[in-house]
């Protein structure tokens, strides 16, 4: 079983949206969390980076984490076409010296 | 992108022939690492560097070695290419252990 599960969709919306992207992980010992949105035959961008519980917010995009459900989700409101991508889900704990990715889940936002 | 290059960023080889991918930063960052990117895999990290000359594996690294003499470069190298190491290959990089990665813009090689 993978540490960091995430639907790969494809997940398609209207413009104008509310989108929800999650991920669940197995390790308890995460505690630093992000998500990066990758446009096709690009590298991974960083959007949002959490440590511990609790939300964050930053423009349309809010990152929560449950840390007792193991659950991590990402927002986006007001959705737009150039929000089309795939959103990883990445990890971390400490003493770790690398990243557990999600394997991504692919948006697509309809004008 | 910014502060991360890779070179070359397409190549196209046959099976058996030794190929050394290049990841140069501008950022003086400490940490480098190589990650595999597969369809259904996400990305998988074949080897990490924690300072020069100091590296170790990550949990793809079979058939992949690194090198690296300067802060600035990191090398990948596939000694003898095989058709399962066809993928896009991403460096990243990041100042503090535990920290938010940055990519590079990705090698997309093909092995035939």
């Amino acid at each position: 079983q993978k540490e960091v599960e995430q639907d790969p969709g494809p997940l398609s919306v209207p413009e104008g949206a509310i989108v929800s992207l999650n991920c669940t992980y197995s390790n308890s010992a995460f505690q630093y969390f992000m998500w990066y949105r990758q446009y096709s035959r690009k590298g991974p961008e960083l959007l949002m980076y959490t440590y511990s519980s609790g939300n964050k917010e930053d423009g349309r995009f809010t990152a929560q984490v449950d840390k007792s459900s193991k659950y991590i989700s990402l927002f986006i409101r007001d959705s737009q076409p150039s929000d089309s991508a795939t959103y990883l889900c990445a990890m971390s704990a400490a003493g770790r010296r690398a990243l557990t990715f999600g394997s991504g889940t692919r948006l697509q936002v309809q004008p | 992108d910014a502060g991360i290059t890779q070179s070359p960023r397409h190549k196209v080889t046959e099976t058996g022939t030794p190929v050394t991918l290049r990841c140069h930063q501008t950022e003086n960052h400490r940490y480098m690492y190589w990650y595999r990117q597969d369809p259904g895999h996400g990305l998988r990290l074949i080897h990490y560097s924690y300072g020069v000359k100091d590296t170790d594996k990550g949990e793809v690294s079979d058939g992949y070695s690194v090198s690296r003499s300067k802060t600035e470069d990191f090398l990948l190298t596939l000694e003898s290419a095989t058709s399962s190491q066809t993928s896009v290959y991403f460096c990243a990089i990041s100042a503090k252990e535990v920290d938010t990665q940055y990519f590079g813009p990705g090698t997309r090689l093909t092995v035939l």
